[in-house]
């Protein structure tokens, strides 16, 4: 069965760095999603993604994020100047319809910053 | 916010038992969806339903929605110790962001 697939599967990266996290969708979804966990809380949505543009994001993606799909199958989150609080699992979701149908997320990215 | 908050927290049961979980959330809902979470692993879809629906299953799995009073129930049945997992419910509305509760937290007792 097709997967959603993320790496690394976990990063520890200096407080101020810049940290790129990268996931394959599965392959004929359309619209790609990151979401995030920080230890002990509730999934959060950060972003949704469709036809090379953001659709929607949410307050925690602020200037510090991007999301980019640089080619035809990966699609990247990236955070410009980690803080602390930056530190959680981060998953990636992909769906082929945005409607009544389910996200398929990614084992996930722990990230750690120091 | 429409997130939904699962009850109870955390639930223990002896294998072969079956488990109850209910979600409730706040405003309305195109979806109610459950999700498993293993421990360190990603969110495993398990059942979407739609908000004009009242019942679905899937093999153990046995998902309730009652909009009327904006509650959701997920029953697994004849419990494994290979069902020990978070379980998730998550709305979404016109903007199509699933919007998840706590969760509860199922160990199943050999």
């Amino acid at each position: 069965e097709p997967e959603v697939t993320q790496t690394p599967s976990h990063q520890v990266t200096q407080m101020g760095q810049e940290v790129i996290l990268r996931c394959v969708p599965i392959s004929n979804h359309l619209y790609f999603y990151w979401y995030r966990q920080i230890l002990g809380q509730k999934v959060e949505f950060l972003v949704s993604f469709y036809n090379n543009e953001i659709s929607e994001k949410s307050e925690i993606f602020d200037d510090q994020f991007s999301v980019e799909r640089p080619d035809g199958s990966n699609f990247t989150l990236k955070i410009r100047s980690t803080k602390l609080e930056d530190s959680a699992m981060y998953f990636c979701a992909s769906s082929d319809q945005h409607s009544n149908q389910p996200q398929h997320f990614g084992d996930g990215t722990r990230l750690s910053i120091l | 916010s429409q997130q939904g908050e699962e009850d109870p927290q955390a639930l223990s049961i002896q294998e072969g038992e079956n488990a109850t979980m209910n979600c409730s959330y706040k405003t309305s809902i195109n979806n109610l969806q459950w999700y498993r979470q293993n421990s360190g692993r990603g969110l495993v879809h398990l059942i979407l339903i739609r908000s004009n629906e009242r019942e679905k299953h899937s093999g153990r799995l046995r998902v309730t929605l009652d909009t009327s009073k904006k509650s959701s129930s997920l029953l697994i049945t004849a419990s494994r110790a290979a069902d020990t997992a978070s379980y998730f419910c998550a709305t979404t509305w016109n903007d199509y962001k699933l919007s998840f509760g706590a969760g509860t937290t199922v160990t199943v007792r050999a």
